[in-house]
């Protein structure tokens, strides 16, 4: 079963917009990622946050988790056309090797 | 190489037919994943290998699918009698270590499979 649940399920967007997504889990963690997918195939890693961060940035990428609510969002600055694809969160449980992904935001930013 | 490749990129094969799949990890990362994903759908976990550690072949739905792995190299995923419901898209990952508290995972491109 799936331990995240992205938030929406797909978003439009005209460029140059900022997108937010979010994402919930349901036990308790040792990090969570954000990955990105083009067309259905390979994962790109975007950025890591531990379990002891609230907070982080990678250029145009902000990170947020709230380990009370078992909750993070990512968002997207300045939404560029590449930026289209699918972003997935995924959580590393704690004494668990395995990522457990969410099913996915689908990101479309209109030129 | 550089990063994670897999192999074939697409397949079709014939329901009841054989397949195997192949994944070639990022040289020197000891953790090796295999997960399918179906069409709009998130990532399934199938199996796991770490080094010689016997493998977590937790997510594997049936016994039609196995996989192995020599050492910390090539690894195969391999799916008997297939059938349409295994359509999907094969993605291979590994990461350096796994008791690293960042284990982050790098993924192939993919192998598309469609069972006719």
């Amino acid at each position: 079963s799936q331990q995240g649940e992205e938030d929406p399920q797909a978003l439009s967007i005209q460029e140059g917009e900022n997108a937010t997504m979010n994402c919930s889990y349901k036990t308790s963690i040792n990090n969570l990622q954000w990955y990105r997918q083009n067309s259905g195939r390979g994962l790109v890693h975007l950025i890591l946050i531990r379990s002891n961060e609230r907070e982080k940035h990678s250029g145009r990428l902000r990170v947020t988790l709230d380990t009370s609510k078992k909750s993070s969002s990512l968002l997207i600055t300045a939404s560029r056309a590449a930026d289209t694809a699918s972003y997935f969160c995924a959580t590393e449980s704690l004494n668990d090797y395995k990522l457990s992904f969410g099913a996915g935001t689908t990101v479309t930013v209109r030129a | 190489g550089a990063g994670v490749s897999q192999s074939p990129s697409n397949k079709v094969t014939e329901k009841g037919k054989d397949v195997e799949l192949r994944c070639d990890p990022i040289s020197g990362h000891t953790a090796l994943y295999w997960y399918r994903q179906r069409l709009g759908q998130g990532l399934e976990f199938l199996i796991y290998f770490q080094g010689n550690s016997a493998p977590d072949k937790s997510g594997l739905p049936s016994d039609r699918f196995s996989a192995e792995r020599t050492g910390e190299s090539v690894s195969t995923l391999t799916i008997q009698r297939t059938q349409q419901e295994d359509s999907a898209v094969y993605l291979c990952a590994s990461s350096l270590n796994t008791y690293d508290v960042a284990n982050t995972q790098y993924f192939g491109p993919g192998t598309r499979l469609t069972v006719l």
